[in-house]
């Protein structure tokens, strides 16, 4: 009863470091979603993948790269963190990007704190 | 372009009160609605949902009706508890997710 899992959990990086964030899902969704949230703000979508082999860009994907490894897996990568980018990251995923009754399942987060 | 709009928060509300968190949507369709919890620390939990005009999504008390002609999907329970107190986002789907920006819900003993 996984669902989608994250890790890790809690991250602090010096600026300038790089670090990839994990995500992976057992429900055999198609399409996976990382965003970020803010203090007090609602989520803002980072990249998203509609199925497997293909990535696009959401509201805020500057200084931020994505890889879809697999149909489970979806990793969010930042090459040269930077303290703006001190966030909860959240990955999602879903059984398709539109046209479908079915919601986004979340994971717990990753808390990534930039000093 | 489609979107959801979801009033502002925080709401603050004494045990036992009644509860409604308006909802707005604007759609080129007729779009899946969705209401998530979040609970301090957590991620994104659903809710409720309905899928189309007329539908009546309900879970651990909470009530939320899809209306086509005013396009909206109020969230209501009838009598809150402490532990409800968590943050509620709306979100709709028809060629996209969309999220609301969320609405803090604080309950007081």
């Amino acid at each position: 009863n996984a669902g989608v899992t994250q890790t890790p959990k809690f991250q602090v990086l010096k600026t300038g470091q790089s670090m990839t964030l994990q995500c992976a899902q057992d429900m055999n969704h198609n399409s996976m979603y990382w965003y970020r949230q803010d203090p007090g703000m609602g989520l803002r979508l980072i990249y998203y993948s509609a199925s497997e082999g293909t990535t696009d860009k959401g509201e805020v994907p500057n200084g931020y790269n994505v890889s879809r490894l697999n149909k489970r897996e979806f990793s969010l990568r930042l090459e040269s963190a930077a303290p703006s980018q001190t966030s909860v990251y959240f990955c999602a995923s879903s059984e398709a990007v539109q046209g479908n009754n079915q919601p986004q399942h979340f994971g717990d987060g990753t808390r990534l704190s930039i000093l | 372009g489609d979107s959801v709009t979801q009033m502002e928060g925080p709401v603050t509300l004494s045990e036992e009160a009644f509860l409604t968190i308006n909802c707005t949507y604007t759609a080129t369709g007729y779009p899946s609605l969705f209401w998530y919890v979040q609970y301090p620390g957590e991620g994104l939990q659903l809710l409720l949902k309905a899928t189309k005009a007329d539908d009546k999504g309900s879970n651990k008390g909470f009530e939320a009706t899809y209306r086509k002609e005013t396009t909206s999907f109020h969230l209501e329970k009838g009598s809150v508890q402490v532990s409800d107190s968590a943050v509620y986002f709306c979100a709709s789907n028809f060629n996209k997710f969309y999220f609301g920006s969320g609405t803090k819900l604080n309950v007081k003993p």
